[in-house]
């Protein structure tokens, strides 16, 4: 059974960088023709896209969101990164990571394992 | 690219049916057949109920149904039971992006 695992500080300074990592376990993050990526949902609100990536290194971003956040990959880890820059209290949320099935011809598009979600606060 | 819009909340019996619209643009919802829906429980990770605007994963019941017409996509929770009481999103590839909805609070009455 595939396992995603968030991992990294709880709190983030006003104006510092956000930094995440997701561990994949039960499966390699080099196999098939997946794709991995992060998601947020601010404290009562909704899920919001931010970034994917193939252990290829081809990566996708939120355009809303494109100019802070920088998607990373290490496959010998079987890990995936997220650094989010320049952070402020809208930047507060949980965040997912999670495996995405990627789009076109007979594949899904869609995210079909997620991890449980760590909470990332950003205050002073 | 805005967020696809959702009923707050919906409810029915146990037993019941319940339908949740989705409604985007046709740059997104209209323009791919890529429309999923995740069921969440407070304080869960989201979970894949419907892909592909129809199908459903392994594992997720029969009750759970979903359908498009035009820009509006559709979830349909035939015969309510207390479990399926949780928040859904639905979501949609868009060009050059991924939205999701505002979110449904299905209650279970």
């Amino acid at each position: 059974q595939l396992q995603l695992q968030e991992s990294g500080p709880g709190l983030v300074k006003p104006s510092e960088t956000l930094s995440l990592t997701c561990t994949v376990s039960g499966g390699s993050i080099s196999s098939g023709n997946y794709y991995w990526s992060w998601i947020r949902q601010p404290p009562g609100g909704d899920l919001e896209w931010i970034a994917t990536i193939h252990y290829s290194g081809s990566t996708y971003y939120n355009p809303s969101l494109k100019s802070r956040v920088t998607i990373s990959v290490d496959p010998s880890k079987n890990q995936f990164s997220l650094r989010l820059s320049s952070v402020t209290a809208a930047d507060t949320a949980v965040y997912y990571c999670a495996r995405h099935l990627p789009c076109g011809g007979t594949n899904s598009c869609t995210f079909d394992y997620w991890g449980q979600g760590t909470l990332v606060s950003v205050s002073s | 690219q805005s967020a696809l819009t959702q009923p707050p909340s919906a409810s029915g019996s146990p037993g019941q049916s319940v339908t949740i619209s989705c409604t985007g643009t046709s740059s997104d919802v209209g323009g791919y057949d890529y429309v999923s829906w995740f069921q969440q429980h407070p304080g869960k990770a989201p979970k894949l109920m419907i892909y592909e605007v129809t199908k459903r994963p392994s594992g997720v019941p029969d009750r759970f149904s979903g359908s498009k017409s035009g820009n509006t996509a559709s979830l349909t929770v035939s015969g309510l039971q207390a479990e399926d009481e949780a928040d859904y999103y639905c979501s949609s590839l868009a060009a050059n992006n991924y939205v999701f909805g505002t979110g449904t609070r299905v209650t279970v009455l």
